[in-house]
């Protein structure tokens, strides 16, 4: 089956200070990847989606030069909240598209203090 | 917008079975219709997915309407390790591969 890692699985942060999330597809190539975030009693909002070796495509309100995303191989995308403040607190996802649908990794709880 | 429309919560007994109902209406001849459930604090996990016929796996079943514009997941056995948010969701649109997400549906089941 598909399976997508994700890490770390929680993180906490000093407000100003970037943090990286690593998103993999173990078994399988993802042709595409997305990242979503999403706040406490609410559905996921995607954020952005890209694909491998080209520029993220982001959703509108979405700052792409806060959330830096690279998509370097078919197995590995990774997001990077820059100059993270409280506000970005926030569970987020990704998911990756490929041969067996969509597989979804296990979150990553950023808490920025 | 999202595409598709499910009530914001259920209960169920455990042990019976739980039926929940989802409307795309606006879903094109080609798209699938797939269901997801998320558990507190983690991703969402794939139950199932179909296009046109029924679908059953070891999770669950499929029902989609001859017209495909609504469908029901069917858990046949609920237990208390099945409360969960359970999304119905089509893609944006059948040109692109982002996911439609909406508000999902509460299942509760209780012993």
């Amino acid at each position: 089956g598909a399976v997508v890692s994700q890490h770390p699985s929680r993180v906490i942060c000093k407000s100003g200070t970037s943090v990286k999330i690593e998103c993999r597809s173990l078994d399988f190539q993802a042709t595409t990847m997305f990242w979503y975030r999403q706040f406490p009693k609410q559905s996921l909002m995607l954020m952005a989606t890209s694909n491998e070796g080209s520029k993220a495509t982001y959703e509108q309100g979405v700052e792409k030069d806060k959330f830096l995303i690279n998509h370097a191989s078919l197995t590995l995308s990774t997001l990077t909240v820059t100059s993270a403040h409280p506000e970005d607190s926030s569970f987020y996802i990704c998911s990756a598209s490929g041969q067996y649908g969509y597989t979804f990794g296990s979150g990553t709880r950023l808490t920025v203090v | 917008d999202a595409k598709t429309t499910q009530p914001p919560s259920m209960d169920c007994a455990e042990g019976r079975a739980a039926n929940l109902p989802c409307n795309h209406s606006t879903i094109s001849g080609n798209e699938y219709v797939y269901w997801y459930r998320q558990i507190h604090s983690q991703g969402p996990q794939y139950i199932i997915h179909g296009l046109k016929n029924n679908e059953t796996n070891e999770m669950a079943s499929l029902i989609i309407t001859e017209d495909r514009k609504s469908s029901t997941l069917i858990l046949p056995h609920a237990t208390l390790r099945d409360t969960a948010v359970y999304y119905c969701i089509v893609r944006v649109s059948i040109n692109d591969y982002k996911l439609s997400f909406g508000a999902g549906t509460t299942v509760t089941v209780r012993a």
